[in-house]
């Protein structure tokens, strides 16, 4: 596809349940991030991928978020023993970073409620 | 620390001009973006800063002054359409591209 596609836009699961969402950048973007965002807020920072590694995951709140991107491209955002305070929108954009600009396009986001 | 502060919420009328000013601190500095988000939408960018002074693009202009860590956005000739959250947003530094966001200022444009 022509954008960041991804899934499950929506997401309602029980507190202490397991969730994965999952990102398909842009076809040659070799960075990727998610970011979380909750009502009234601005996006806030979780996880940079460049290529299949974890470049900064300082953003990750606790041991129980996680991310892969394991060839590369898709990336998925494992979220265990889920609780309430973690529904959201997860938000994961890509970018090429040409020279600096680090200018990130987003996908549409998933949306997690926890119950 | 991080810091980056922008008004919460302002009005303007269509057809008017309106200034979103931002402030930031931030361990370091790549450059300063504006995104716009519409309610239950992707963020899309808008501009981008990282030289002191103003860059046009249309009815939307961010001037920087990185002295003063300090940025605003110019909309003109405000549309009903413009009604959304201006995320002002810095690259605090190294390559990674990682952007900080600030907590969105919501414009709502009346007739």
């Amino acid at each position: 596809g022509a954008g960041v596609s991804q899934t499950p836009s929506n997401k309602v699961t029980e507190k202490g349940k397991y969730v994965e969402l999952r990102c398909d950048p842009i076809s040659g973007h070799t960075a990727l991030y998610w970011y979380r965002q909750s009502l009234g807020q601005g996006p806030e920072f979780l996880i940079y991928f460049q290529g299949t590694g974890a470049a900064d995951d300082s953003g990750l709140p606790n041991d129980r978020f996680f991310a892969v991107r394991p060839e590369g491209s898709v990336s998925t955002l494992k979220i265990q023993r889920t609780e309430r305070g973690d529904s959201a929108v997860y938000l994961c954009a890509s970018s090429l970073l040409r020279g600096n600009t680090g200018e990130l396009f987003f996908g549409e986001g998933s949306r997690l409620t926890v119950l | 620390g991080q810091n980056i502060d922008q008004p919460t919420e302002m009005t303007a009328t269509e057809g008017a001009i309106v200034q979103i000013n931002c402030t930031y601190q931030t361990s370091g500095f790549n450059g300063l973006f504006w995104y716009q988000q519409h309610a239950g939408e992707a963020p899309t960018f808008l501009s981008y800063n990282v030289l002191d002074g103003l860059e046009e693009k249309g009815r939307f202009s961010s001037f920087l002054s990185r002295s003063k860590g300090y940025s605003y956005l110019l909309l003109k000739e405000l549309q009903m359409k413009d009604s959304a959250s201006y995320l002002c947003a810095v690259s605090s530094g190294g390559n990674t591209g990682k952007l900080i966001f600030g907590q969105g200022t919501t414009l709502q444009v009346k007739p």
